[in-house]
């Protein structure tokens, strides 16, 4: 079955720079992904998608990266802020409801 | 707009004890999950209904039991909790008719089974 997974389960960067957060997945049926935001104590929170017909979407300070090829993508968040520090996870479709996995996510600690 | 809500926020159960966990969303969404977070395993899904009235097993059904009480809420049963089933669970909604449409999360009940 499909499988996904982040790169480092933590990454620390200093307030202000440019966080990149990485993801594998193994499926190459997989059509669509999906980055969520998940703050201590809440419910994951959407941030961005993208399709397998894309290689790149642009959203406020992020941008995800799609790579067919190797089956990876990244998410990139520009300017970190103490705000961004949370778990991040990415999330691939391979049709049907029943068809999503969710890596396990990367926290992302900022450095003020 | 208060999104998709949860109750209880925490609960914790003896082995055996039964509880029903609530969700409901104000989004008008047709289709609705539940999931289940553990450390170090992403998230997995429990049940879900693609609409009012049909209910299917996910990944994990076992031991659980779900009711799609109308459009708005989706009620997730443990008949007999079992420690194995101490974890976070997450109700999820989302628009269209398939999940290609992104999920809209509670904040999740913390259950205890001791």
């Amino acid at each position: 079955g499909e499988s996904v997974g982040l790169h480092l389960p933590t990454l620390s960067v200093q307030e202000g720079d440019n966080s990149i957060i990485n993801c594998a997945y193994s499926n190459s049926a997989s059509d669509y992904f999906i980055w969520y935001k998940q703050e201590s104590g809440k419910g994951p929170q959407f941030i961005i998608d993208i399709r397998s017909n894309m290689d790149k979407r642009q959203g406020q300070r992020v941008t995800v990266l799609l790579n067919k090829t190797v089956k990876h993508l990244s998410l990139q968040i520009a300017a970190t802020q103490p705000g961004d520090s949370a778990v991040y996870f990415c999330a691939a479709l391979s049709g049907g409801y029943q068809k999503v996995t969710f890596g396990t996510g990367t926290k992302l600690q900022v450095i003020p | 707009n208060a999104g998709v809500t949860q109750t209880p926020k925490f609960q914790v159960l003896k082995t055996g004890q039964s509880m029903t966990l609530q969700c409901a969303q104000d989004m008008n969404h047709n289709s609705m999950y539940w999931y289940r977070q553990d450390p170090g395993m992403g998230l997995r899904l429990i049940y879900y209904s693609a609409s009012e009235g049909t209910t299917d097993k996910g990944e994990v059904p076992n031991g659980y039991n779900v009711s799609r009480l109308n459009k708005r809420e989706f009620s997730l049963r443990l008949e007999s909790a079992a420690p194995s089933q101490t974890s976070v669970y997450f109700c999820a909604s989302s628009e269209a008719g398939t999940p290609i449409s992104p999920l809209h999360f509670g904040n999740g009940t913390r259950l205890t089974v001791t």
